[in-house]
């Protein structure tokens, strides 16, 4: 049981290029969640799904995007990036709502040079 | 806008001692509270959780409390051992359609041994 599968685990991108984070779950969750977690700060929400086809902002969404075609996969694609995108992105997933704690994936480092 | 603090960005105990790692938060609408583990360069692991309708909830060493009215909780880790270093993050969330999180920016607990 993989649980939630990011990758690339590293990657390093030049100002302006653009790249999509994948991000995979086999537990047929239908909450899936992009979090980036800069140095000494908590982790902030960048988009967020509830289920296939439905897709929101959440704190940090600017520069981001994302789609949810299937139950599985939620990629996460940077348009232009830019220095302040440099951080650790994580993916996670939760079958519902309330106390359930989410399964992380085990996150992408991006630099942004 | 910080609606979930850990004040205290390091703790260090000693072998068989108790742990005890502290959260603030502000937003009174919060249902659901969780602490996660993470060990370097993988995700975030679910440790325990907590709902507002509780004051406390155990788990074999981890017990959280919750204090509604000073809109603080805390997890005791009793006895430390040195596999529990780690970095500890609490998260909060207010249940409703998309179970988003928001999370403090993590204590570093080092157990010696």
């Amino acid at each position: 049981n993989a649980g939630v599968t990011q990758t690339p685990k590293f990657r390093i991108l030049k100002i302006g290029q653009s790249m999509t984070l994948q991000c995979t779950q086999d537990m047929n969750h239908n909450y899936m969640y992009w979090y980036r977690q800069d140095p000494g700060m908590g982790l902030k929400l960048i988009y967020y799904s509830v289920g296939a086809g439905i897709t929101d902002k959440g704190e940090v969404p600017n520069g981001y995007n994302v789609s949810r075609s299937t139950t599985e996969d939620f990629p996460l694609r940077l348009e232009l990036a830019a220095p302040s995108q440099t951080s650790v992105y994580f993916c996670a997933s939760t079958p519902g709502q309330g106390a359930y704690g989410y399964t992380f994936g085990s996150g992408t480092r991006l630099t942004v040079v | 806008d910080q609606q979930v603090k850990q004040n205290s960005p390091s703790l260090s105990v000693q072998e068989g001692r108790i742990s005890i790692l502290n959260c603030d938060y502000t937003n009174s609408m919060f249902d659901y509270f969780l602490w996660y583990k993470k060990y370097p360069a993988e995700g975030p692991t679910f440790l325990i959780s907590i709902s507002s309708i509780k004051d406390k909830n155990e788990d074999g060493r981890f017990t959280v409390f919750l204090n509604k009215s000073a809109k603080h909780l805390s997890l005791h880790i009793v006895p430390s051992q040195p596999g529990d270093s780690a970095v500890y993050f609490c998260a909060a969330s207010e249940g409703g359609n998309n179970n988003d999180m928001r999370f403090g920016a993590g204590t570093r607990l080092t157990v010696k041994p």
